[in-house]
This record gives C-alpha cells, sequence and structure tokens, in this order.
C-alpha cells in the first residue's frame, strides 16, 4: 500500500530555534498533503493544506508566518517551526491523498514528536 | 456545529468479544465519505475502512464493518472478535464533496481485556 514517510520522529530543540519536519509520498504522487497537530489524548487539528507548487492554506489560528510549509514537489512537503517556543512543543503529522475523488483515504506519516526546551 | 462526533471517550471490550465504537456525522452535501482510522501508541495513523454515502452496503474490511444509518447520520464502527493488539484510539472523520478537508472526531480510547 502506499507509504507516507516522515522524518524526524522525534526532536528535542532549544528555544529559539528552527526545526524543519520532511513528509515523503514514497510511492504515489501527492497532489495535496495536509499537516496536523495533535495535544495528548486528542483529535488531530488541522493546520495547514498544502498544494503542489501554489502555497499552503493556513487554517484560522495558524501563523503562517511561524510554521512555514513548503511543498515544493508531488512527493515532498516540509513544515518549518520558526523561533520554536516551549508552546510548540506537540505531535504533528502530516498525510497525503493521491487524488482527488471522494474515496480517495489520507496516508499518514508516523509522526513527529516536537519537544521545545 | 462538529461536523463529527464521537460520544465515547474510552471503551473496553473483553478479547474475543465485538464491540462498537459510535460515530455521528453533520453534512448538508449530498456527497460525501466517511473513514475511520487506528492510532495506536506509537502514533501513526492506520486507515481501517471507508463508507460512501451513496454506497448501498454497509462497507466491510476484515474483522471490521461499519453500520452506517444515512436517515440517523451515523457510522458506527463494529470490531469483532477483539484482539489485544486492537487497543488504541480509533478517529471517525468526514470528507465532504464540496470541499478538500477531512474533519476528525475526537476519537475513542478502546482498550482490550484479556
Amino acid at each position: 500500500g502506499a507509504v507516507v514517510s516522515q522524518h524526524p520522529s522525534r526532536v528535542i530543540c532549544k528555544s529559539g530555534t528552527s526545526v524543519k519536519i520532511e513528509c515523503r509520498s514514497l510511492d504515489f504522487q501527492a497532489t495535496t498533503m495536509f499537516w496536523y497537530r495533535q495535544f495528548p489524548k486528542q483529535s488531530l487539528m488541522l493546520m495547514a493544506t498544502s498544494n503542489e507548487g501554489s502555497k499552503a492554506t493556513y487554517e484560522q489560528g495558524v501563523e503562517k508566518d511561524k510554521f512555514l510549509i513548503n511543498h515544493a514537489s508531488l512527493t515532498l512537503s516540509t513544515l518549518t517551526v520558526t523561533s520554536a517556543h516551549p508552546e510548540d512543543s506537540s505531535f504533528y503529522i502530516c498525510s497525503a491523498r493521491e487524488g482527488a475523488d471522494l474515496n480517495e483515504k489520507l496516508f499518514f506519516g508516523s509522526g513527529t514528536q516536537l519537544s521545545v526546551l | 456545529a462538529q461536523k463529527i462526533t464521537q460520544t465515547q471517550p474510552g471503551m473496553f471490550v473483553q478479547e474475543k468479544e465485538a464491540v462498537t465504537l459510535d460515530c455521528t456525522y453533520d453534512t448538508s452535501d449530498p456527497s460525501y465519505g466517511l473513514f475511520w482510522y487506528k492510532q495506536p501508541s506509537s502514533g501513526e495513523m492506520i486507515f481501517l475502512i471507508y463508507q460512501g454515502s451513496y454506497d448501498q452496503q454497509n462497507a466491510t474490511e476484515g474483522r471490521y464493518s461499519l453500520n452506517f444509518q444515512k436517515a440517523r447520520k451515523s457510522a458506527n464502527l463494529v470490531i469483532s472478535a477483539s484482539q489485544l493488539g486492537d487497543s488504541a484510539m480509533y478517529f471517525c472523520a468526514m470528507r465532504e464533496v464540496t470541499g478538500n478537508q477531512f474533519y476528525f472526531g475526537t476519537g475513542t480510547s478502546l482498550t482490550v481485556i484479556p
């Protein structure tokens, strides 16, 4: 089946530094990728929708200058958390969809646990 | 209003028994898709089953089946013959034909008791 690879799986960084998370679709071309944030024992919160070659669409309340999303190719999207602070500590998970049909399921990466000290 | 509602924060089931996880949804779109995902403690999201709003029959995938009641706007997941490895969070999700976004419920934590 389709595989989405997400790296790193865990990152610890100092406050004020930037962290880049990569999301790759390994065996299909992902026209759309989604970035989610998940707090412990809570649901997935959509941060942004990323379309190849165009600017990401951010959800209300998500700072686009803080969470930079780049979708440079059909197989790679990156999320950069700029000037990270402890409140940015969370589980970030990406997902990708090959087509746009209604029954196209999302394939998820394994997630990145970000801890900002 | 919430698009997806999962009213059971936690459920317990005896090994080898069946369990039903509830999901109700809210949409005015004529066409939509309903999905169930499993999230083990490792964090990955695993696709389980899909039901289209116009599908005549309830979806089944191995031990998973979806009890789809369109008039009641419910899409409950039934897991038969529960196994210890079924212990995880389960999320119901919906995508509307008019949009790109998937809406997720708050999840149900299932614990299978040996």
